[in-house]
């Protein structure tokens, strides 16, 4: 079964400041989706980028960057010029391209509560 | 627009009271799911479904029941076997059989026992 990790439970960052968060994940599939996704205190779940396992780029979506490294299987999340709005829980997740398995191949991780100090 | 809908978005349960938070969506999803939220914590799963008139247990079924009759439908009952239910419940979708990349939530439901 595939699993995710996300071993720093809090982070810290000063306001335009980089930041990167942690995301380890196992799984024997070789094509699969990663995401990050923002849960800001409204408790809304907001997509803040994904990536595709086929794809070797690195997903980018403005000061938002990942660093996928796909035979280390991680994924790591890089926010730049770190703003305040930024503070949020940060959750990591696995999709399997294929359908069926166990939890129905969705799988979060624990989360990571970053804070942004002014 | 598509999307998921969940209500009520806050919900009282007395002691000894079943209660059924329903999540709806029209993005014509197989897969749906449930979602437990307790204070700073990560989402536990309860139940999913990948089909219609099927569905599976997550992590933390007990004192839960779900039921899947229509593919845009799968309330929840929280039932009074469930200790502790004060919680944030997330559903969520996806589209299945790898074609969307996309997971969908609804904005939560947050249940309280009073």
């Amino acid at each position: 079964a595939q699993t995710v990790t996300q071993s720093q439970p809090e982070m810290s960052v000063q306001e335009a400041e980089t930041v990167t968060l942690s995301c380890t994940y196992d799984t024997s599939e070789s094509d699969y989706y990663l995401f990050w996704y923002k849960q800001p205190p409204s408790r809304q779940m907001i997509l803040v980028i994904r990536q595709e396992a086929y794809k070797q780029q690195n997903a980018t979506e403005n000061r938002f960057s990942v660093n996928f490294q796909k035979a280390a299987k991680s994924f790591s999340l890089k926010i730049s010029d770190s703003q305040l709005g930024d503070a949020a829980m940060y959750f990591c997740a696995y999709r399997s391209r294929y359908y069926g398995g166990s939890q129905g191949n969705l799988i979060f991780g624990k989360g990571t509560k970053l804070s942004v100090k002014p | 627009d598509g999307g998921i809908t969940q209500s009520p978005k806050y919900l009282f349960r007395k002691e000894g009271q079943n209660v059924t938070l329903s999540c709806e969506q029209n993005l014509n999803h197989d897969a749906m799911y449930w979602y437990r939220q307790d204070p700073g914590q990560g989402l536990r799963l309860i139940y999913y479904s990948q089909i219609v008139n099927d569905f599976q247990k997550g992590d933390i079924a007990e004192g839960y029941s779900v039921s899947r009759e229509k593919k845009e439908s799968f309330p929840l009952t929280v039932t009074s076997a469930q200790k502790n239910p004060t919680a944030f419940y997330l559903c969520a979708s996806i589209a299945d059989r790898g074609s969307g990349n996309t997971i969908y939530f609804g904005e939560g439901s947050w249940l309280t026992v009073v």
